[in-house]
């Protein structure tokens, strides 16, 4: 069974910009969770989408966004980057149903801000 | 405000050693702890915790949860170089919304 993918792997940016990362979960996951890890902060919960429906949201401006599909492949994006916008950004998957499961990393998409 | 703190921070010991990582947490709403390996790249699923008192264990790898008194231990038995990572414990809240808060993680290096 093939895990999370996550494209792309690395990405340069410059402030002002605009990017959008993508998350395939596991084959059936319907719940994608999206968290940006970084050296100060640690990893930190964005937001999580099940069903194409945004469930939760952490605290993280507005110029964080994101949606999932019908075939519960998510993106993220990030509108006017900012230096501190570099991080590694990490998705994760889970089935999402009633019985607690865990979720499952992808390896992540690593954005650097010039 | 969700807090979960791990210690230590970091840690070195030689192969062949018992190592014992802590994790406390205040998280509302809390549902269950899960504890994650991080090497180079992704997380890497551990354990889930729901039930207080329970033991799972996988080969040199155990790892326990107390809801009352809020934490949960993560114990390796006989390192191996193999083990060395970040170890990450992460509060889950409530049934279905999968939302994990995580600790600062612990560095673990183990010496040959």
């Amino acid at each position: 069974k093939a895990g999370v993918t996550q494209t792309p792997r690395y990405l340069i940016k410059t402030r002002g910009q605009q990017v959008t990362l993508s998350c395939s979960p596991i084959s059936g996951h319907r719940s994608v969770s999206w968290y940006q890890q970084t050296p100060g902060q640690g990893l930190q919960f964005l937001f999580e989408y099940f069903s194409e429906t945004q469930r939760n949201k952490g605290n993280f401006p507005g110029r964080f966004s994101g949606r999932q599909f019908s075939n519960s492949r998510s993106e993220m994006n990030v509108s006017t980057l900012e230096l501190g916008d570099s991080a590694l950004y990490l998705c994760a998957s889970s089935l999402g149903g009633i019985k607690d499961q865990p979720q499952h990393f992808g390896d992540g998409t690593r954005l650097s801000i010039l | 405000e969700d807090k979960v703190v791990q210690s230590p921070l970091s840690l070195v010991v030689h192969e062949g050693d018992t190592v014992t990582l802590n994790c406390s947490y205040e998280v509302t709403n809390f549902r269950s702890l899960l504890w994650y390996k991080q090497e180079k790249k992704a997380p890497t699923f551990l354990f889930m915790l729901t039930s207080s008192g329970i033991e799972k264990k996988s080969g040199r790898l155990s790892s326990i949860l107390d809801k009352k008194e809020l934490f949960s231990i993560l114990n390796i038995t006989a390192t191996q170089t193999g083990d060395s990572a970040v170890y990450l414990c992460a509060g889950q809240i409530i049934q279905g919304a999968q939302k994990l808060v995580f600790g600062q993680g612990t560095r673990l290096t183990i010496n040959p």
